[in-house]
């Protein structure tokens, strides 16, 4: 069966800081893979997705940036936080063949809190 | 474009009473339909999907939902609901290309339970 992992599970940075959020999948290959934003009361925002390794969409202009260095790793990333990257950041997976289009799995998430 | 509205932000319903969530969807074609739960702090779990086929699907924890295409809904329902259903829904439609998979989220709607 497939799992995927996120870490860290919380985790408090001060404004200006870096970041760097992993997200692992276990049980399949060649995934899609997404990483998702959600603001507090809020729905969830795409962030990027990726259909391979090393291609990377970004649906937002932000302070972020994703990178795919290994195929079921995906990787979330920013050089200088800011007050406004603090949320809940939701990975999933999809498989990227077959009859699941669409159909995506998300991790246990990490919240972020921006100081 | 595509979008997805939950006209309810919030429902609270009584321990073993029905309940019914809404879902209206703006689509050109056959839409990819999901239904998803979060318990607070956690992950999305998808409860079921719907791609083609028999309009009323059956997913887990006893939910099921209804595609009505002259309503543009996807309304998810459940018989009788316990107070472990406390938590917030998103429903999801299939967006773009099936090679990418994104899907557009509705804003949720968070469902109490009263003992």
């Amino acid at each position: 069966s497939q799992t995927i992992h996120q870490w860290p599970a919380t985790l408090v940075q001060p404004v200006g800081s870096p970041l760097s959020l992993e997200c692992t999948v276990e049980g399949t290959s060649n995934p899609n893979l997404y990483w998702y934003r959600q603001a507090a009361g809020r729905g969830l925002q795409l962030l990027f997705y990726s259909v391979g390794i090393g291609q990377i969409s970004s649906e937002v202009p932000q302070n972020l940036s994703a990178s795919r260095p290994q195929d079921r790793q995906f990787i979330l990333s920013s050089k200088k936080l800011l007050l406004s990257d603090s949320g809940f950041y939701l990975c999933a997976w999809m498989r990227s063949s077959g009859l699941s289009s669409y159909e995506q799995y998300f991790g246990p998430g990490t919240r972020l809190t921006v100081t | 474009a595509q979008s997805v509205t939950q006209p309810d932000i919030h429902i609270t319903v009584s321990e073993g009473a029905s309940l019914e969530l809404r879902c209206n969807y703006s689509y050109g074609a056959t839409p990819y339909l999901f239904w998803y739960v979060q318990s607070p702090g956690q992950g999305l779990q998808l409860l079921l999907k719907y791609f083609s086929g028999d309009t009323l699907v059956q997913g887990i924890k006893g939910f099921e939902a209804e595609f009505k295409r002259s309503q543009s809904s996807f309304n998810l329902r459940k018989p009788s609901v316990h107070w472990s259903d406390a938590a917030e829904y998103f429903c999801a439609v299939g967006h773009g290309s099936s090679n990418t998979g994104k899907l557009i989220f509705g804003q949720g709607t968070t469902l109490q339970v009263k003992p």
